[in-house]
């Protein structure tokens, strides 16, 4: 089946600092992206949508300037927390759409602030 | 906004029972997801699907449209098979985004 990949799969950082988190569609392109946070215990909710070559959509509460996201290829998106924060320490996933009502999930990345 | 509910919630089994989660949704689909979740976190898509029956190895996802319903089986339940499994529907407003359930944790015994 697809593959998607995240890199990398655990990080952590001190506060303040931002960290880059990469998705990548290894066997499929993807015009559409998607990036999800996961707290323990509770279900995936979507931060925001990625398109290739435009802007990310971001959820109603997601600061679109603390969560950079690019999509600069069909194959890569990535996710910037910027200035992060203990309360940022979250399971982030990312999922590809090769076609619609499809989507394939990368690993996750679980993200510690210290 | 679609609603989606799962049950059970925990479920427990003995190796080489038969399992059954369901999953219920408010709102007309197009599709529908069926993932699990091992505890390290990583999520596979086990299963998508619009209508009747699909079956790989020993999972079987069955859904009725009319019904606004879907259920996952595993046959002959495996300690591996121990996860959280989740279904999950596009939003009825914005189909690119997938309403979750909040999940079945199973754990089969030896």
């Amino acid at each position: 089946g697809a593959v998607v990949s995240q890199h990398p799969s655990r990080v952590i950082c001190k506060s303040g600092t931002s960290v880059k988190i990469e998705c990548r569609s290894l066997d499929f392109q993807a015009t559409t992206m998607f990036w999800y946070r996961q707290f323990p215990k509770q279900s995936l909710m979507l931060m925001a949508t990625s398109n290739e070559g435009s802007k990310a959509t971001y959820e109603q509460g997601v600061e679109k300037d603390k969560f950079l996201i690019n999509h600069a290829s069909l194959t890569l998106s990535t996710l910037t927390v910027t200035s992060a924060h203990p309360e940022d320490s979250s399971f982030y996933i990312c999922s590809a759409r090769p076609s619609e009502d499809t989507q394939y999930f990368g690993p996750g990345t679980r993200l510690t602030v210290l | 906004k679609n609603e989606v509910e799962q049950s059970p919630q925990n479920l427990t089994a003995q190796e080489g029972e038969f399992i059954t989660i369901n999953c219920s949704y408010s709102v007309g689909i197009s599709a529908l997801h069926w993932l699990q979740q091992h505890p390290g976190g990583g999520i596979v898509s086990l299963f998508m699907l619009s209508s009747g029956k699909k079956k790989h190895g020993r999972l079987i996802a069955t859904i009725n449209i009319q019904e606004k319903h879907s259920s996952l089986h595993i046959t002959a339940s495996h300690p591996r098979d121990s996860a959280v499994y989740i279904c999950a529907v596009p939003g009825s407003y914005n189909t690119d985004k997938l309403i979750f359930g909040t999940g079945t944790r199973l754990q089969v015994f030896p």
